[in-house]
Parts: C-alpha cells; structure tokens; sequence
C-alpha cells in the first residue's frame, strides 16, 4: 500500500545535527512532491517546505532558512530532513507528507508518515 | 505568511452537526480552490479529509463536508460520533512564493 515510513525517535544536544528519513512506498517517488511539516509539543501544524522529487529543488517556507536542508535519494525512493546547530525550540515532531499539486495529482497533503520525534536537550 | 484563523475549540454532542471556520485573505483562502482539512487524533499523524474545498478521499465518510465562502472556508461535520472527537486543520495554497499556510487548529469536543 502507499506509505511514508520515517526513521526513528532522536535525542541531541544543542549545537548538533540531526538527518530524518522519510521512504516512500507504493507510488512513483517522483510523480509527487515531498513536504516537511513541524508539530512543537501542544502546538499545531506549521508547514517547512518542499522538495521537487523530479529536480530536487528545495523551496523552504519563512523562518525554516539557513540550518534545514532536505534532499533526496531517487533510488531508494527517500526523502531527508536535516537540521543543524540544533536549538531547543527545534524539539518537535516533523512530518513528511506527499502532494501532487505540481504533478497533475491531487492537490493536498494526501498521504503523511508516522513522524520522527526530535528532541534537543542537554 | 500569516496562519489561517480557526477557533480554538468548538463543541456538539452525538448527532449533531458542527462547523469549524477557517478564514484567510484574498491571497490564500480567497484566490485558491485548494483549502484542505485534517484531523489529527492525539499522538497520531493528520488525516486528510476534504481537498480541494469540498472533495473527499476515498473512505472519507460523508458526513465531512467543506465548502468555501470568499475569504472563509467551512468544514461541516455531520451526525457527529465519539470518534470525531479529534483536532482539525485546514489549509490553504498561497501562491508560488509562500505554497502552503495552515490554521492553527480546532479542538472539537463530542459532549
């Protein structure tokens, strides 16, 4: 079936990075775009960016510039989140979730991971 | 960008019906037939549930409805169940520089 399956729970210190997978089953990889989205604890739903599965190229939304990166891996169907120089006002949930607005797909956020919790702390 | 406005909680008992609002600009909301909603149990990921303004997903139930009117979009809930007790989000589509806004949420309560 179609799914996102992200990499597991981390733990880090201020000052360090931190690279969350999101791998992509059950569809084409590059027939949809790969957004990050980032949940803090009790807080809601606050979009990231966009990666163009098909380029690559990255959009990052206000105030997610400078220490986010993501990137892809097309042969193995994964996308990647990584943060560095992390804060404690990093620690959240982040979510990947798929959308076909660029792709002649439906226009939403249709299918999301598990999400990875991230947490920084000394 | 700034977040699409939601009310923080709203309420109804089973059998019911329920509207979450969900208002933006004439730069989100307002220009785009691509308001979305999600409902996110706590500890799990959002669900999508309507896309598009008013379409539903295969296995959506019909008693989840969107619509939209200029700058405001709805999401209808109807015959309300314990099970919809959840928090809902919607987004918008803000154009190529800004992509995609949410709201910052509603708590629905099943009384």
């Amino acid at each position: 079936q179609v799914q996102l399956v992200q990499s597991g729970s981390e733990l880090k210190k201020p000052g360090a990075s931190v690279k969350v997978s999101c791998k992509a089953s059950g569809y084409t990889f590059t027939s949809y775009a790969m957004n990050w989205v980032r949940q803090a604890p009790g807080q809601g739903l606050e979009w990231m960016g966009w990666i163009n599965t098909n380029t690559g190229n990255p959009t990052y939304a206000q105030g997610f510039t400078g220490r986010f990166v993501f990137s892809l891996d097309t042969s193995v169907s994964t996308a990647y989140l990584q943060i560095s120089s992390l804060k404690a006002e990093d620690t959240a949930v982040y979510y990947c979730a798929r959308d076909g607005l660029w792709f002649g797909e439906l226009s939403a956020f249709d299918i999301w991971g598990q999400g990875t919790m991230v947490t920084v702390s000394s | 960008q700034s977040a699409l406005t939601q009310p923080a909680s709203v309420s109804g008992s089973p059998g019911q019906s329920i509207t979450i609002s969900c208002t933006g600009t004439s730069s989100d909301v307002g220009s785009y037939n691509l308001v979305s909603w999600y409902q996110q149990h706590p500890g799990k990921a959002p669900k999508l549930m309507i896309y598009e303004g008013s379409k539903r997903p295969s296995g959506v139930s019909n008693r989840f409805s969107g619509s939209k009117s200029g700058n405001t979009a709805s999401l209808t809930i109807s015959g309300l169940q314990a099970e919809d007790e959840a928090d809902y989000y919607c987004c918008s589509y803000a154009g190529s520089s800004s992509n995609w806004v949410f709201g910052g949420g509603t708590k629905l309560t099943v009384l």
